[in-house]
């Protein structure tokens, strides 16, 4: 069965450190993996998709970026966080157009 | 632009009661309603619902979907405590590549109280 990790579960960083969020997959491939954003008492924002290695689309522009260096694994960056960049983290993967199972989430902390 | 919205925003009900909770949508090119369930962690999915009037069904949870209307409905029967948390409600957006980006409603925050 696929299963989908993500980690560190828990992360509290200083405004403008950097930021490395990873995401993978178990159990499938050539999935499409998304990471969402989901602020305190909000709804669930994309951020990006990746339908293939290397294939990456923005959804809105931040100062966030993502990468897929392997066809399982998304990694979410920044290069200096933002006390806004706090949040919800959530990475997902669709077996179809269709249907997205989320992983267990990242909740950051930007102080 | 495509939209999806829930309702009500919350909800506050006793153990054993039923509860409905609505979803309605506008997007283009419509393929599939999804709901979900957050805890306090990541959403879990639930169903996920493309032909209007059959109901999918598991426990004691089950949704319908209309398509002429717009609209989809969760119900719960004999809630229970462990039901209580935030049920979301997406459809896929229409794009143009092969990755459906999911346009999510603002969810409902349910709470069974015992």
């Amino acid at each position: 069965s696929q299963t989908i990790h993500q980690w560190p579960a828990t992360l509290v960083q200083p405004v403008g450190s950097p930021l490395s969020l990873e995401c993978t997959v178990e159990g499938t491939s050539n999935p499409n993996l998304y990471w969402y954003r989901q602020a305190a008492g909000r709804g669930l924002q994309l951020l990006f998709y990746s339908v293939g290695i290397g294939q990456i689309s923005s959804e809105v522009p931040q100062n966030l970026s993502a990468s897929r260096p392997q066809d399982r694994q998304f990694i979410l960056s920044s290069k200096k966080l933002l006390l806004s960049d706090s949040g919800f983290y959530l990475c997902a993967w669709g077996p179809d157009q269709e249907t997205q199972y989320f992983g267990p989430g990242t909740r950051l902390l930007v102080l | 632009e495509d939209k999806v919205v829930q309702s009500p925003l919350s909800l506050v009900v006793h153990e054993g009661d039923t509860v409905t909770l609505n979803c309605s949508y506008e997007v283009t090119n419509f393929r599939s309603l999804l709901w979900y369930k957050q805890e306090k962690k990541a959403p879990t999915f639930l169903f996920m619902l493309t032909s209007s009037g059959i109901e999918k069904k598991s426990g004691r949870l089950s949704s319908i979907l209309d398509k002429k209307e717009l609209f989809s409905i969760l119900n719960i029967t004999a809630t229970q405590t462990g039901d209580s948390a935030v049920y979301l409600c997406a459809v896929p957006r229409t794009s143009s590549g092969s990755a459906r980006q999911l346009t999510f409603g603002s969810g409902t925050q349910l709470t069974v109280l015992p």
